[in-house]
């Protein structure tokens, strides 16, 4: 899996969109770039993930370069229920394998 | 549908016991599950993978014989630590990865926090 980058942490207030950058310079033509999060004390909850195709669901939005070198997830209207931390990966997709979680970018909304 | 349970939510035991963590998929067959734990402030770090019917595959650094790993069913794996130890607690996660091979989607249970004294 290719290597992804992420800022440690984010602050985003309530109501607004939170944009939460990954680098993954090194991403293969058949890897996916996958969004996960965690909630204290919970198991990860997938979010959604691409190819290279701008991609939206209920939860969130993922915007990948044309390059495919990065993506940005974005989640349009933050609550403080989505405070938790957010790992991005990078994997071919129908894989067996596990998923490689780096550090994250833990996210904290504000009232 | 796809939930994944996992059974207890948190122990405390003593040092030198047993502990057995199940974990289940309740509404798919999962072949293959995955064993992740979790120390404060770090990430999820990869244990083994087990395959229904076959044995655990462990990461380096795990010791086989410490973490028991059993997948007997397409809905069941369950670890056990033995000889538990307060170096052994932390927070204990599994995911399930549906049968079929174009579905690479894999659920996560809700964790297990174990507290070893």
């Amino acid at each position: 899996d290719a290597k992804t980058t992420q800022p440690p942490s984010m602050d985003c207030a309530e109501g607004r969109a939170a944009n939460l950058p990954c680098n993954h310079s090194t991403i293969s033509g058949n890897e996916y770039v996958y969004w996960y999060r965690q909630i204290h004390s919970q198991g990860p909850q997938y979010i959604i993930h691409g190819l290279k195709n701008n991609e939206t669901n209920e939860m969130a939005s993922l915007i990948i370069t044309e390059d495919r070198k990065s993506s940005t997830l974005i989640l349009p209207h933050a609550t403080l229920r989505d405070t938790a931390v957010y790992y991005c990966i990078a994997r071919r997709g129908y894989s067996g394998y596990a998923l490689n979680f780096g550090k994250g970018t833990s996210l904290l909304v504000t009232p | 549908g796809a939930v994944v349970s996992q059974h207890p939510s948190w122990v405390i035991c003593k040092s030198g016991t047993s502990v057995k963590i199940e974990c289940r998929s309740l509404d798919f067959q999962a072949t293959t599950m995955f064993w992740y734990r979790q120390f404060p402030k770090q990430s999820l770090m990869l244990m083994a993978t087990s395959n229904e019917g076959s044995k655990a595959t462990y990461e380096q650094g795990v010791e086989k014989d410490k973490f028991l790993i059993n997948h007997a069913s397409l809905t069941l794996s369950t670890l056990t630590v033995t000889s538990a130890h307060p170096e052994d607690s932390s927070f204990y996660i599994c995911s399930a990865k549906r049968g079929t091979s174009a579905d690479n989607e894999q659920f996560f249970g809700p964790g297990t926090r174990l507290t070893v004294l």
